[in-house]
């Protein structure tokens, strides 16, 4: 599976967009881009995935690069209960086994 | 929203001894895992679990842990002889086969003293 880089922390006033970037210089053509978040020490909890197109659910939006070299996930109206380690995670489509976490980016949301 | 439960919530115990972890997984989920997190490092993948069988390890799940899934409704993990670095939160995830992510739980903390 590709390797992800992520900024280690950002800041975000309440009620902004957060957007978090990803960097996956390195994925090939099957390998989807997934983001997790984990609030606290509770468990990892999946937001969204994408493959090529861009993405939305009631979470957040995958925007994903042309090239797909790099990927934002974007919380559109960031509270303070977002405030977690978001993980960014390429992964194969046949690989049903493992994600990996990375050190992932600390998202502060400010009021 | 259907849930992982694992059980206990926080568990202590002595150095040395058997520890089981306790996890009921989403009811139609077919494949299981077991992912830990020592304090302030990186949550690493532990065991995939599909068909009654393990499919995937990793270098940490050694001859000291196993997994097993009792009856229909849980699946465990067994850690035979703990040690003093056994000390983590462990979780469960499941996943159905329709669905390329899976639901983790909430959690167990294992405090090996």
């Amino acid at each position: 599976d590709a390797k992800t880089t992520q900024p280690t922390s950002m800041d975000c006033a309440e009620g902004r967009a957060a957007n978090l970037p990803c960097n996956h210089s390195t994925i090939s053509g099957n390998e989807y881009v997934y983001w997790y978040r984990q609030i606290h020490s509770q468990g990892p909890q999946y937001i969204i995935h994408g493959l090529k197109n861009n993405e939305t659910n009631e979470m957040a939006s995958l925007i994903i690069t042309e090239d797909r070299k790099s990927s934002t996930l974007i919380l559109p109206h960031a509270t303070l209960r977002d405030t977690a380690v978001y993980y960014c995670i390429v992964r194969a489509r046949y690989n049903f086994n493992k994600f990996y976490f990375g050190s992932g980016t600390k998202l502060n949301v400010k009021p | 929203e259907p849930e992982v439960t694992q059980t206990p919530s926080h568990q202590v115990t002595q150095m040395g001894q058997e520890v089981i972890l306790r996890c009921v997984p989403i009811s139609n989920h077919l494949y299981f895992y077991w992912y830990r997190q020592i304090l302030g490092q990186k949550v690493e993948f532990l065991v995939s679990f599909y068909n009654n069988e393990i499919s995937e390890k990793s270098e940490i799940f050694d001859d000291q842990f196993s997994v097993e899934r009792p009856d229909g409704s849980n699946f465990t993990l067994k850690i035979r002889s703990t040690k003093l670095e056994d000390s983590a939160m462990y979780f469960c995830a499941s996943r159905d086969d329709r669905y390329y992510g899976y639901t983790f739980g909430s959690g167990t903390r294992l405090t090996v003293v």
